[in-house]
Protein backbone atom coordinates (compact mmCIF):
# COMPACT_ATOMS: atom_id res chain seq x y z
CA UNK A 1 0.00 0.00 0.00
CA UNK A 2 1.23 3.27 -0.90
CA UNK A 3 1.56 6.16 1.62
CA UNK A 4 -0.83 8.18 -0.42
CA UNK A 5 -3.71 7.22 -2.22
CA UNK A 6 -5.74 8.85 -4.76
CA UNK A 7 -8.38 8.19 -8.10
CA UNK A 8 -6.76 8.98 -10.38
CA UNK A 9 -9.97 8.95 -13.16
CA UNK A 10 -10.58 10.74 -15.17
CA UNK A 11 -13.41 12.83 -13.77
CA UNK A 12 -15.73 14.50 -16.03
CA UNK A 13 -18.16 17.10 -14.53
CA UNK A 14 -20.32 19.68 -16.28
CA UNK A 15 -19.30 23.25 -15.87
CA UNK A 16 -20.60 24.64 -13.09
CA UNK A 17 -20.92 21.41 -10.97
CA UNK A 18 -19.03 21.86 -7.22
CA UNK A 19 -15.85 19.19 -8.00
CA UNK A 20 -14.67 16.96 -4.71
CA UNK A 21 -11.16 15.56 -5.08
CA UNK A 22 -9.95 13.48 -2.66
CA UNK A 23 -6.66 11.63 -0.92
CA UNK A 24 -5.97 9.01 1.69
CA UNK A 25 -3.09 8.72 3.73
CA UNK A 26 -1.34 6.38 6.07
CA UNK A 27 0.84 8.18 7.59
CA UNK A 28 -0.03 9.84 10.55
CA UNK A 29 3.40 11.63 10.48
CA UNK A 30 1.89 14.15 7.96
CA UNK A 31 1.14 17.24 9.26
CA UNK A 32 0.93 19.69 6.09
CA UNK A 33 -1.13 19.10 3.11
CA UNK A 34 -1.07 20.73 -0.43
CA UNK A 35 -3.26 20.57 -3.45
CA UNK A 36 -0.97 21.27 -6.64
CA UNK A 37 -2.81 22.05 -9.95
CA UNK A 38 -1.07 20.25 -13.31
CA UNK A 39 -1.93 21.27 -16.28
CA UNK A 40 -1.06 19.03 -19.86
CA UNK A 41 3.00 19.65 -20.50
CA UNK A 42 3.23 22.18 -17.49
CA UNK A 43 5.07 21.84 -14.04
CA UNK A 44 2.69 21.55 -10.88
CA UNK A 45 1.47 25.18 -9.37
CA UNK A 46 0.48 25.49 -5.97
CA UNK A 47 -3.16 25.78 -5.11
CA UNK A 48 -4.09 25.26 -1.50
CA UNK A 49 -1.68 24.71 1.48
CA UNK A 50 -3.33 23.46 5.13
CA UNK A 51 -1.92 22.56 8.32
CA UNK A 52 -3.14 19.91 10.74
CA UNK A 53 -7.16 19.33 10.51
CA UNK A 54 -9.79 21.76 9.49
CA UNK A 55 -11.09 23.86 6.26
CA UNK A 56 -8.78 26.55 4.12
CA UNK A 57 -10.87 28.45 1.94
CA UNK A 58 -9.64 30.64 -1.13
CA UNK A 59 -12.18 31.63 -3.69
CA UNK A 60 -13.73 28.91 -5.58
CA UNK A 61 -11.08 26.37 -3.63
CA UNK A 62 -11.73 24.80 -0.26
CA UNK A 63 -9.38 22.57 1.11
CA UNK A 64 -10.33 20.29 4.18
CA UNK A 65 -8.45 17.74 6.13
CA UNK A 66 -9.50 15.34 8.07
CA UNK A 67 -6.46 13.45 10.26
CA UNK A 68 -8.53 11.42 12.61
CA UNK A 69 -9.61 9.53 9.20
CA UNK A 70 -6.28 10.35 7.52
CA UNK A 71 -8.21 11.51 4.59
CA UNK A 72 -7.87 15.15 2.78
CA UNK A 73 -10.27 16.63 0.34
CA UNK A 74 -10.41 19.65 -2.14
CA UNK A 75 -13.52 21.39 -3.74
CA UNK A 76 -14.15 23.45 -6.51
CA UNK A 77 -16.85 25.13 -6.66
CA UNK A 78 -18.44 27.15 -10.08
CA UNK A 79 -16.07 24.72 -11.94
CA UNK A 80 -14.70 26.05 -15.52
CA UNK A 81 -13.80 24.27 -18.15
CA UNK A 82 -10.17 26.29 -17.20
CA UNK A 83 -10.39 23.98 -14.36
CA UNK A 84 -9.42 20.40 -16.35
CA UNK A 85 -5.93 19.53 -15.37
CA UNK A 86 -4.52 17.02 -13.41
CA UNK A 87 -5.05 17.80 -9.38
CA UNK A 88 -1.91 16.26 -7.36
CA UNK A 89 -2.19 16.40 -3.56
CA UNK A 90 0.76 16.32 -1.37
CA UNK A 91 2.03 16.12 2.47
CA UNK A 92 4.65 16.17 4.20
CA UNK A 93 5.83 15.81 8.25
CA UNK A 94 7.35 19.59 8.03
CA UNK A 95 6.57 22.71 7.01
CA UNK A 96 7.58 23.13 3.33
CA UNK A 97 8.26 19.73 2.49
CA UNK A 98 11.80 20.29 2.25
CA UNK A 99 13.69 18.48 5.18
CA UNK A 100 11.68 15.21 5.00
CA UNK A 101 10.27 15.36 2.00
CA UNK A 102 6.57 15.77 -0.26
CA UNK A 103 5.03 12.62 -1.05
CA UNK A 104 2.62 12.97 -3.95
CA UNK A 105 -0.20 11.13 -4.76
CA UNK A 106 -0.57 9.75 -8.37
CA UNK A 107 -3.01 12.88 -9.31
CA UNK A 108 -6.55 12.79 -10.78
CA UNK A 109 -7.48 14.01 -14.09
CA UNK A 110 -10.21 16.71 -14.08
CA UNK A 111 -12.06 17.24 -17.15
CA UNK A 112 -15.00 20.49 -16.92
CA UNK A 113 -17.54 20.04 -19.65
CA UNK A 114 -18.29 23.13 -21.37
CA UNK B 1 9.40 37.82 -11.14
CA UNK B 2 10.55 35.22 -13.56
CA UNK B 3 9.52 31.71 -12.51
CA UNK B 4 11.72 28.47 -12.05
CA UNK B 5 13.69 27.57 -15.89
CA UNK B 6 14.10 24.41 -17.26
CA UNK B 7 16.18 23.66 -20.50
CA UNK B 8 15.63 21.56 -22.64
CA UNK B 9 11.87 21.30 -22.79
CA UNK B 10 12.41 18.04 -24.70
CA UNK B 11 15.04 15.70 -25.07
CA UNK B 12 14.49 12.10 -27.53
CA UNK B 13 18.05 10.13 -27.11
CA UNK B 14 18.88 6.84 -27.81
CA UNK B 15 19.54 3.94 -25.17
CA UNK B 16 23.28 4.57 -23.67
CA UNK B 17 23.86 7.66 -24.71
CA UNK B 18 24.26 10.62 -22.25
CA UNK B 19 21.68 13.65 -21.61
CA UNK B 20 21.87 16.17 -19.21
CA UNK B 21 19.12 18.92 -17.76
CA UNK B 22 19.94 22.04 -16.68
CA UNK B 23 18.02 24.44 -13.91
CA UNK B 24 17.98 28.00 -12.72
CA UNK B 25 15.75 28.72 -9.64
CA UNK B 26 13.92 31.66 -8.68
CA UNK B 27 15.87 34.82 -7.87
CA UNK B 28 16.50 34.25 -4.34
CA UNK B 29 15.85 30.74 -3.98
CA UNK B 30 18.78 29.21 -1.49
CA UNK B 31 17.02 25.15 -1.98
CA UNK B 32 16.67 23.28 -4.90
CA UNK B 33 14.68 20.48 -5.64
CA UNK B 34 15.13 17.33 -8.69
CA UNK B 35 12.30 15.28 -9.04
CA UNK B 36 11.37 12.53 -11.29
CA UNK B 37 7.56 12.16 -12.78
CA UNK B 38 6.71 9.14 -14.52
CA UNK B 39 3.52 9.42 -16.61
CA UNK B 40 0.66 9.03 -14.03
CA UNK B 41 2.63 9.47 -11.29
CA UNK B 42 3.52 12.23 -8.97
CA UNK B 43 6.74 13.65 -8.91
CA UNK B 44 9.02 11.61 -6.28
CA UNK B 45 12.28 13.56 -4.84
CA UNK B 46 15.49 12.44 -6.34
CA UNK B 47 17.76 15.38 -5.17
CA UNK B 48 17.92 18.45 -3.06
CA UNK B 49 20.48 21.16 -2.49
CA UNK B 50 20.71 23.84 0.38
CA UNK B 51 22.97 26.23 -1.62
CA UNK B 52 25.63 24.34 -2.92
CA UNK B 53 25.35 21.09 -0.75
CA UNK B 54 23.29 18.33 -1.59
CA UNK B 55 21.63 17.63 1.80
CA UNK B 56 19.02 14.94 0.38
CA UNK B 57 19.97 12.35 -2.79
CA UNK B 58 18.92 9.14 -0.87
CA UNK B 59 16.90 8.82 -3.68
CA UNK B 60 19.38 9.28 -6.79
CA UNK B 61 20.29 6.30 -8.97
CA UNK B 62 24.14 7.41 -7.94
CA UNK B 63 25.44 4.68 -10.85
CA UNK B 64 24.20 6.43 -13.62
CA UNK B 65 23.19 9.94 -12.11
CA UNK B 66 24.69 12.82 -11.05
CA UNK B 67 23.88 16.28 -10.12
CA UNK B 68 25.72 19.75 -9.52
CA UNK B 69 24.61 22.82 -7.93
CA UNK B 70 27.80 24.82 -8.62
CA UNK B 71 27.93 28.71 -6.91
CA UNK B 72 24.56 27.46 -5.48
CA UNK B 73 22.21 29.34 -8.05
CA UNK B 74 21.93 27.02 -11.26
CA UNK B 75 21.99 23.22 -11.33
CA UNK B 76 22.63 20.09 -14.03
CA UNK B 77 21.29 16.90 -13.45
CA UNK B 78 23.14 14.26 -15.92
CA UNK B 79 22.22 10.50 -16.91
CA UNK B 80 25.09 8.66 -18.22
CA UNK B 81 24.53 6.16 -20.13
CA UNK B 82 20.32 6.36 -19.92
CA UNK B 83 18.12 3.27 -20.08
CA UNK B 84 15.32 2.97 -21.57
CA UNK B 85 13.00 3.50 -17.92
CA UNK B 86 14.33 6.90 -17.18
CA UNK B 87 11.91 7.89 -19.81
CA UNK B 88 9.88 10.46 -17.78
CA UNK B 89 9.53 14.12 -17.22
CA UNK B 90 12.34 15.69 -15.02
CA UNK B 91 11.27 18.50 -12.79
CA UNK B 92 13.17 21.35 -10.74
CA UNK B 93 11.85 23.23 -7.23
CA UNK B 94 12.78 25.96 -6.10
CA UNK B 95 12.20 27.82 -2.62
CA UNK B 96 13.92 29.89 -0.07
CA UNK B 97 14.32 27.42 2.66
CA UNK B 98 13.31 23.94 3.31
CA UNK B 99 10.50 24.99 5.40
CA UNK B 100 9.03 27.14 2.34
CA UNK B 101 6.11 26.41 -0.58
CA UNK B 102 8.08 24.70 -3.39
CA UNK B 103 7.63 26.30 -6.89
CA UNK B 104 7.73 24.05 -10.25
CA UNK B 105 9.61 24.65 -13.10
CA UNK B 106 7.67 22.96 -16.54
CA UNK B 107 10.17 19.73 -16.60
CA UNK B 108 12.18 18.54 -19.37
CA UNK B 109 10.73 14.96 -21.14
CA UNK B 110 12.97 12.93 -21.85
CA UNK B 111 12.05 9.71 -24.46
CA UNK B 112 14.91 7.30 -24.34
CA UNK B 113 14.70 5.20 -27.60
Amino acid sequence: QKEVEQDPGPLSVPEGAIVSLNCTYSNSAFQYFMWYRQYSRKGPELLMYTYSSGNKEDGRFTAQVDKSSKYISLFIRDSQPSDSATYLCAMSGRSGGGADGLTFGKGTHLIIQP
Amino acid sequence: EAGVVQSPRYKIIEKKQPVAFWCNPISGHNTLYWYLQNLGQGPELLIRYENEEAVDDSQLPKDRFSAERLKGVDSTLKIQPAELGDSAVYLCASSFGERDTQYFGPGTRLTVL
